[in-house]
């Protein structure tokens, strides 16, 4: 079964600190993972879209990583920002028709003044 | 280019009522996702269309929910009768082709709310 796993479920944390996030899945065949932002309210939207072939991506001061050996992928953010809270979602992409997507649960960053 | 639309954006049914959803996809987009997100939960595949077909519908419940995608309109996700169970937010996506390698961004619509009372 395909599954995607995500840790923590939440975290506070200080405004200018960094912070990872971490995912863990078990989708195969594994065509592409991406991390999402969702802020409260809203649909999610894309931070970074990684393949097989790629170990790390950066968007602004997202960074994230994939380990396709050991499936792993994790999502770092460097001098948070309060705008950056938010729930981060790790989606996991099979190879087969329609491009089906596995959502991890999230996890809810909360970034204190 | 306007971003996928849905509406309602907030829906409140009481039970046994019927709730319709609508999705309209960014322009050159004709494959549509309907994804749902329970409180507190991920989101959830529901059922892939492109247009005037139903390509995936495993993640839909057999019963009450329906699902189309006609030649011209929205996509609408229509829920029959519905109980408490199915209050949740739902999702729609939208993406210009279906590949299973890739990126193939899929672009979210705000969501509806539905609230069964």
């Amino acid at each position: 079964k395909n599954q995607v796993e995500q840790s923590p479920q939440s975290l506070i944390i200080l405004e200018g600190k960094n912070c990872t996030l971490q995912c863990n899945y078990t989708v195969s065949p594994f065509s592409n993972l991406r991390w999402y932002k969702q802020d409260t309210g809203r649909g999610p939207v894309s931070l970074t879209i990684m393949t097989f072939s790629e170990n790390t991506k950066s968007n602004g001061r997202y960074t994230a990583t994939l380990d396709a050996d050991t499936k792993q992928s994790s999502l770092h953010i460097t001098a948070s920002q309060l705008s950056d809270s938010a729930s981060y979602i790790c989606v996991v992409s099979a190879r087969a028709a329609g491009n089906k997507l596995t959502f991890g649960g999230g996890t809810r960053v909360l970034v204190k003044p | 280019n306007a971003g996928v639309m849905q509406n309602p954006r907030h829906l409140v049914r009481r039970r046994g009522q019927e709730a319709r959803l609508r999705c309209s996809p960014m322009k050159g987009h004709s494959h549509v996702y309907w994804y749902r997100q329970l409180p507190e939960e991920g989101l959830k595949f529901m059922v892939y269309l492109q247009k005037e077909n139903i390509i995936d519908e495993s993640g839909m419940p057999k019963e009450r929910f329906s699902a189309e995608f006609p030649k011209e309109g929205p996509s609408i996700l229509r829920i029959q009768q519905v109980v408490r169970g199915d209050s949740a937010a739902y999702f729609c996506a939208s993406s210009p082709r279906a590949s299973g390698d890739g990126y193939n961004e899929q672009f979210f619509g705000p969501g509806t709310r539905l609230t069964v009372l």
